[in-house]
């Protein structure tokens, strides 16, 4: 069946530094793919998403790339902030597997300091 | 009210005790979801129900029973449950099932079991 890898977690940067959450999956169809965020005390977020090959998802500075050839949706910041410490999840929604039902991954969570 | 709200946000209970969760959105969305959330694992999809019919069981226990009376609201029916089932409970609503809308998350019931 289908899955989604992403890297364990924490991940500590200082505040300004680039920010890389690898996520791999695994699918039987033509998956959309998904990153949400939970920031604390709060429920998950979609933050991008995309629906085909070489798309490109972007929200509040994140941006992943859909590559079909590595199996990989990772997602980057050029610039982290405090505020963008959260759980941040991988998820794919793949019709032929799961009926469009979102296959999750664990989630990375991400420690930003000042 | 916005959104997805869940109330309890925090319930102690014990194995012996009967409690349920409270869902409601207030989206006009057609499918609601139940997902357990467990430390350093990927959520994990309970319920689904579209258009108050339930549409999927994960081979959830019994002791989990979930309602829909209506499209806005869900309810997670908890009896006898063991040590093993306290976890952070979401609730999610989309436009509908089966298809790849985004999902809408409300902030989750924290529940431990003593």
């Amino acid at each position: 069946g289908d899955s989604v890898t992403q890297m364990e977690g924490p991940v500590t940067l200082s505040e300004e530094a680039f920010l890389t959450i690898n996520c791999t999956y695994t699918a039987t169809g033509y998956p959309s793919l998904f990153w949400y965020v939970q920031y604390p005390g709060e429920g998950l977020q979609l933050l991008l998403k995309a629906t085909k090959a070489d798309d490109k998802g972007s929200n509040k500075g994140f941006e992943a790339t859909y590559r079909k050839e590595t199996t990989s949706f990772h997602l980057e910041k050029g610039s982290v902030q405090v505020s963008d410490s959260a759980v941040y999840f991988c998820a794919l929604s793949d019709q032929m597997d799961s009926n469009y039902q979102l296959i999750w991954g664990a989630g990375t969570k991400l420690i930003i300091k000042p | 009210e916005t959104g997805v709200t869940q109330t309890p946000r925090h319930l102690v209970m014990g194995m012996t005790n009967k409690k349920s969760l409270k869902c409601e959105q207030h989206l006009g969305h057609n499918a609601m979801y139940w997902y357990k959330q467990s430390a350093k694992k990927p959520l994990e999809l309970m319920f689904v129900y579209s258009l108050e019919e339930r549409v999927e069981n994960n081979s959830v226990p019994s002791r989990f029973s979930p309602e829909c009376p209506n499209s806005s609201h869900l309810f997670l029916h908890l009896h006898t449950l063991q040590p093993e089932d306290s976890a952070l409970y979401l609730c999610a609503s989309s436009e509908a099932a089966g298809l790849p809308y985004e999902q809408y998350f409300g902030p989750g019931t924290r529940l431990t079991v003593t």
